[in-house]
């Protein structure tokens, strides 16, 4: 079974600093990584995904997250955030080895501030 | 359709009393999953159909909850007796993933439930 921890439920900075949201993950087998996003009164969207090759992935936004087998890590970053980036950020997991069950962090909540 | 549906938006029910919720995935897509918000919890698997094989139910909470897929395309996800503890937003999810590929996961906009 998998489970994902999202270390902060809530991060303030101020508008273009950087930022990383944590998240770590645990699992008795090889899996698929990912970062959702959900603005305000809008639907989850998919920020960027982790299946194999380079362990640095880029996504939507200039968001960018590194996976860490070691750490079992898969920490979220941004250079520059933006007031717009203000938003619910979700760490998932889904096994590789059948199926596509995915199991979402509990979250964290990105506020940015002028 | 242009993405998945939801239906209703909002749902108030009082204790005890069952609901239907209902979820339209993308058109051809083959997987389809639901999912339960609740405040600070984060999102919670339910359930996951893919194409015609036996839908995965391990995280349906408890007997008075059971979902359905017709003709592989629409679902609907039934809540029993339902409890205050029931109340959440419930996701649906469509991906046009085979089982032997990842695919992107489009969610919906949500049905809210709350339960008096």
């Amino acid at each position: 079974a998998q489970s994902v921890t999202q270390l902060d439920s809530q991060v303030p900075v101020f508008e273009e600093a950087p930022v990383e949201l944590r998240c770590n993950y645990s699992s008795s087998v090889s899996v698929y990584l990912f970062w959702y996003v959900q603005y305000p009164n809008q639907g989850l969207q998919l920020l960027l995904k982790y299946l194999s090759g380079s362990t640095l992935v880029k996504g939507i936004n200039g968001f960018e997250a590194e996976f860490n087998k070691s750490q079992t890590s898969f920490h979220l970053r941004k250079p520059s955030v933006h007031i717009s980036d203000t938003a619910e950020y979700f760490c998932a997991v889904s096994d590789r080895t059948g199926g596509f069950k995915t199991i979402f962090g509990a979250g964290t909540r990105l506020f940015v501030k002028a | 359709g242009a993405g998945v549906s939801q239906s209703p938006s909002n749902k108030v029910t009082e204790k005890g009393k069952d609901v239907e919720l209902r979820c339209d995935p993308i058109s051809g897509h083959t997987a389809l999953y639901w999912y339960r918000q609740s405040l600070g919890q984060g999102l919670e698997f339910l359930i996951y159909f893919q194409g015609n094989s036996a839908p995965d139910k391990s995280g349906l909470p408890s007997d008075r909850f059971s979902a359905e897929r017709t003709g592989g395309s629409v679902s609907t996800l039934t809540i029993q007796r339902t409890q205050q503890e029931d109340s959440a937003v419930y996701l649906c999810a469509s991906s046009s993933g085979s089982s032997h590929s990842y695919n992107e996961q489009f969610f919906g906009p949500g049905t809210r439930l709350t339960v008096l």
